[in-house]
């Protein structure tokens, strides 16, 4: 199956600081998603993103299709942002999900 | 209001029992999806349905059974064959194909003693 990478693991910020999280993956697919695992265990989709970048609020994305990586990026964070963010991609039969960067925002 | 719901929020089982876990949506999707969370893990996709009456295996299958009589209920089994069936179980939905937005449900923690 697809090998889906995130990075960092495990990331700390001061509320109103920005992060970059990444997403690598290894083969070609047919789209990309992003998600938020809240610490109830409710995943939210944040973008829907096979290709380009796409804003909304603080959040924006940016997934570069040849060079096989996503981006998300989070400015001027928040203590609700704390949780896991997963990026899956499809392929042609199955969807693969990535471990996680678990972010806590701490005021 | 539209969305999905799974019943119930948290199962215990003895070892050896089948379970059957509930998934209800009221968005209209045709396609529905069961995936398995391990402690400090992402998702790994189990089984899904694109349309009723038709469902394809994900990653990991084995020692689950589904069915998908109506396009608003996707209930999962958990078999006795299942090796190790304690986890989260999350259920989501999308408008047609795999792959598109998915929208997911709050999830059943299963334990089995």
């Amino acid at each position: 199956g697809i090998q889906v990478e995130q990075s960092p693991p495990d990331l700390i910020l001061q509320e109103g600081a920005n992060s970059t999280l990444r997403c690598n993956f290894s083969d070609s697919v047919n789209n990309l998603q992003w998600f938020h695992q809240n610490p109830w265990g409710q995943l939210i989709n944040l973008f829907y993103i096979p290709s380009g970048t796409k804003q909304n609020g603080r959040l924006s994305a940016t997934t570069v299709a040849t060079e096989r990586y996503s981006l998300l990026y989070i400015s001027s964070s928040q203590t609700t942002d704390s949780g896991v963010y997963f990026c899956a991609v499809a392929g042609a039969n199955n969807l693969f999900f990535g471990t996680g960067t678990r972010l806590t925002v701490i005021p | 209001d539209g969305g999905i719901t799974q019943s119930p929020k948290y199962l215990f089982r003895k070892e050896g029992q089948n379970v059957t876990l509930s998934c209800e949506q009221n968005l209209n999707h045709d396609a529905m999806y069961w995936y398995r969370q391990d402690p400090g893990q992402g998702l790994r996709l189990i089984y899904y349905s694109q349309i009723v009456n038709d469902f394809q295996k994900g990653d990991i299958a084995e020692g689950y059974s589904v069915s998908r009589e109506k396009k608003e209920s996707f209930p999962l089994t958990v078999t006795s064959a299942q090796k190790n069936p304690t986890a989260f179980y999350l259920c989501a939905s999308s408008r047609d194909r795999l792959g598109d937005t998915q929208y997911f449900g709050p999830g059943t923690r299963l334990t089995v003693l």
